[in-house]
């Protein structure tokens, strides 16, 4: 079974300009969480969308949004790029949304560089 | 809100010896705890989980207790390699489930021969 996959692997962008990532999951998983890495930051959770909806958010402006498809597939976008916004994007695929404890598979990454 | 605290790095060790990497929560109720492992330029890899107190976690020769009493989750290996040279990441769900993980800030592991 193939992994998450996240395109494109490596961006650079200039400050003010939009840009859009896209998650791919895990065939068959209908959750995809996205999380922002940063040294300085850390690990924080973005959203969470589970059936085209999103279930979850985090604590980040509104420039930052998402969306899902009907086949699962996920895209963020960020509006008015910072220098702030450079970081690693994570994406996250399980195949649940709901109770219980079910095993999120990451993606590499979306490496953004914002200048 | 939820928050996962964990030592910090790096934490340099001689292959062979024993790896500790404190963790402890703040939470509501009964999360899930997690350890991840990040290699270099590559993304996050579930280690090790468990779901409610006194449960023991477990993979590749590492181990975590969910120990509610003290609110920790530590990892423990006894013989740590060279390929074991990664971040480790301890994360919490909140109780009653969801995917929302709350990560510590993490622990990067130097395995020198």
């Amino acid at each position: 079974k193939a992994g998450v996959t996240q395109t494109p692997r490596y961006l650079i962008k200039t400050r003010g300009q939009q840009v859009t990532l896209s998650c791919s999951p895990i065939s068959g998983h209908r959750s995809v969480s996205w999380y922002q890495q940063t040294p300085g930051q850390g690990l924080q959770f973005l959203f969470e969308y589970f059936s085209e909806t999103q279930r979850n958010k985090g604590n980040f402006p509104g420039r930052f949004s998402g969306r899902q498809f009907s086949n699962s597939r996920s895209e963020m976008n960020v509006s008015t790029l910072e220098l702030g916004d450079s970081a690693l994007y994570l994406c996250a695929s399980s195949s649940t949304g709901g109770g219980g404890i079910y095993e999120q598979y990451f993606g590499p990454g979306t490496r953004l560089t914002v200048t | 809100g939820d928050s996962v605290t964990q030592m910090e790095g790096p934490v340099t060790l001689s292959e062979e010896a024993f790896l500790t990497i404190n963790c402890t929560y703040t939470a509501t109720g009964y999360p899930s705890l997690f350890w991840y492992v990040q290699y270099p330029g590559e993304g996050l890899q579930l280690l090790l989980k468990a779901t409610k107190a006194d449960d023991k976690g477990s993979n590749k020769g590492f181990e975590a207790t969910y120990r509610k009493e003290t609110t920790s989750f530590h990892l423990e290996k006894g013989s740590v390699q060279v390929s074991d040279s990664a971040v480790y990441f301890c994360a919490l769900t909140p109780t009653g489930g969801g995917n929302k993980l709350t990560f510590g800030t993490g622990t990067q592991l130097k395995v020198e021969l």
